[in-house]
């Protein structure tokens, strides 16, 4: 059964700081993986998508890795900001386009 | 101009009613989802439509029918609403063949 298991389940964290969350997955064949944010009360949003081939992308203050061997992602969001309080969502794609979803990661940023 | 567009964003409903939301999107999308996230937050998908034809059903209880009148809309109709089905319901499009959803921005069903 393709499963997406994220980690941690939730974090706080101080405006300024850095953080990573963990994405392990067993979908396969695999054909690529996003982030997704939430914000709360909205639908969610992709900051990133990699494929097979990809160690690593950023869309700005976020940076995603990807090991295709260890079947393993994380999201590293780099001097975080208010605005980064969210639930954040890994999505593997198999190859038949079918979509499996982790549970999230909530972060909530203080000030 | 919003892409995905879901109504109502909230509603309110006694237990044994029969409810729809409904669903719009002008990005010229081949693929409609709907998803169901509890409360834990973990986002499950229930139906998808491609060129008006359903392509996946996860074991949805058939209380559940979506309706596609068209490409552009997405509709979703649940008869005799249980306590069990309250949640946040939202709706999803894609291009066919991309992985890439795009999300509405959510229904809050509270069924008393």
């Amino acid at each position: 059964k393709n499963q997406v298991e994220q980690s941690p389940q939730s974090l706080i964290i101080l405006e300024g700081k850095n953080c990573t969350l963990q994405c392990n997955y067993t979908v396969s064949p695999f054909s690529n993986l996003r982030w997704y944010k939430q914000d709360t009360g909205r639908g969610p949003v992709s900051l990133t998508i990699m494929t097979f081939s990809e160690n690593t992308k950023s869309n700005g203050r976020y940076t995603a890795t990807l090991d295709a061997d260890t079947k393993q992602s994380s999201l590293h969001i780099t001097a975080s900001q208010l605005s980064d309080s969210a639930s954040y969502i890994c999505v593997v794609s198999a190859s038949d386009y079918k979509l499996s979803f982790g549970a999230g990661t909530t972060v909530t940023v203080r000030a | 101009d919003t892409a995905v567009s879901q109504t109502p964003k909230y509603l309110v409903t006694q237990m044994g009613n029969d409810k729809s939301i409904k669903c719009e999107q002008n990005l010229g999308h081949d693929t409609m989802y709907w998803y169901k996230q509890d409360s834990k937050k973990f986002l499950k998908i229930m139906f998808s439509y491609n060129n008006k034809e359903l392509i996946i059903n996860e074991t949805v209880p058939n209380r559940f029918s979506p309706k596609s009148p068209d490409k552009a809309h997405l509709n979703l109709h649940i008869n005799s609403l249980e306590l069990g089905d309250s949640a946040v319901y939202f709706c999803a499009s894609s291009r066919q063949g991309v992985t890439e959803a795009f999300f509405g921005q959510g229904t809050r069903l509270t069924v008393v």
